[in-house]
């Protein structure tokens, strides 16, 4: 199975700073890579696909890059909203894979 | 819009089968792979497996022994049983699917449903 990394763990960050979470994978997964948030008791949402492709709806203050091993994700300037936990996955092959996590808290 | 409700049973003991439910309204049942994936408390996502409309599926390697993923067209439904669970399978398990086909991210999931393993 590939293996996703992500860091860090966790972050502390305020209103109106520019946040970036990493994510790397074990082997190359092409731009098959999807970022998520999730908010405490709720389902993720999907943020990001195919490394990049903002999704509909999805503001504009988030940004993905990257492509093969290693990827960001970015929000620009962070909002109220923000404040969740993210996610990382690979659709690329079998057994899809997440990384383990970054929680954005408030400073 | 594509909505997914599941329910099942949220309390089970150890060597007990875990049973959940899938609905899908609104939109296509054919064309996707239905897909569960499960979030022990306070951790990860872990991606259990998926089932198209004609029964064809692919399963995590390390639950696949346990695991059957199945579908009833007639209902617009599909379903997980895990066997033999234990303590480590006490998570959250979410019915999903993708956004077309299996190569794509999740766009659409379920509520959710909590189930704890307790003897």
């Amino acid at each position: 199975a590939i293996r996703m990394t992500q860091s860090p763990s966790s972050l502390s960050a305020s209103i109106g700073d520019r946040v970036t979470v990493t994510c790397r994978a074990s082997q190359g997964v092409s731009s098959y890579l999807a970022w998520y948030q999730q908010k405490p008791g709720k389902a993720p949402q999907l943020l990001i696909y195919a490394a990049s492709t903002l999704q509909s709806g999805v503001p504009s203050r988030f940004s993905g890059s990257g492509s093969g091993t290693d990827f960001t994700l970015t929000i620009s300037c962070l909002q109220s909203d923000d404040f969740a936990t993210y996610f990382c996955q690979q659709y690329y092959n079998y057994p899809r894979t997440f990384g383990q996590g970054t929680r954005v808290e408030m400073k | 819009q594509v909505q997914l409700q599941q329910w099942g049973a949220g309390l089970l003991k150890p060597s007990e089968t875990l049973s959940l439910a899938c609905a899908v309204y609104g939109g296509s049942f054919s064309g996707y792979y239905w897909t569960w994936i499960r979030q022990p408390p306070g951790k990860g996502l872990e991606w259990i497996g998926e089932i198209n409309h004609s029964g064809d599926t692919n399963y995590n390697p390390s639950l696949k022994s346990r695991v059957t993923i199945s579908v009833d067209t007639s209902k617009n439904q599909f379903f997980l049983s895990l066997r033999s669970v234990t303590a480590a399978d006490t998570a959250a398990y979410y019915c999903a699917r993708p956004t077309s086909g299996s190569g794509s991210p999740i766009t659409t999931w379920g509520q959710g449903a909590l189930v704890t393993v307790s003897s």
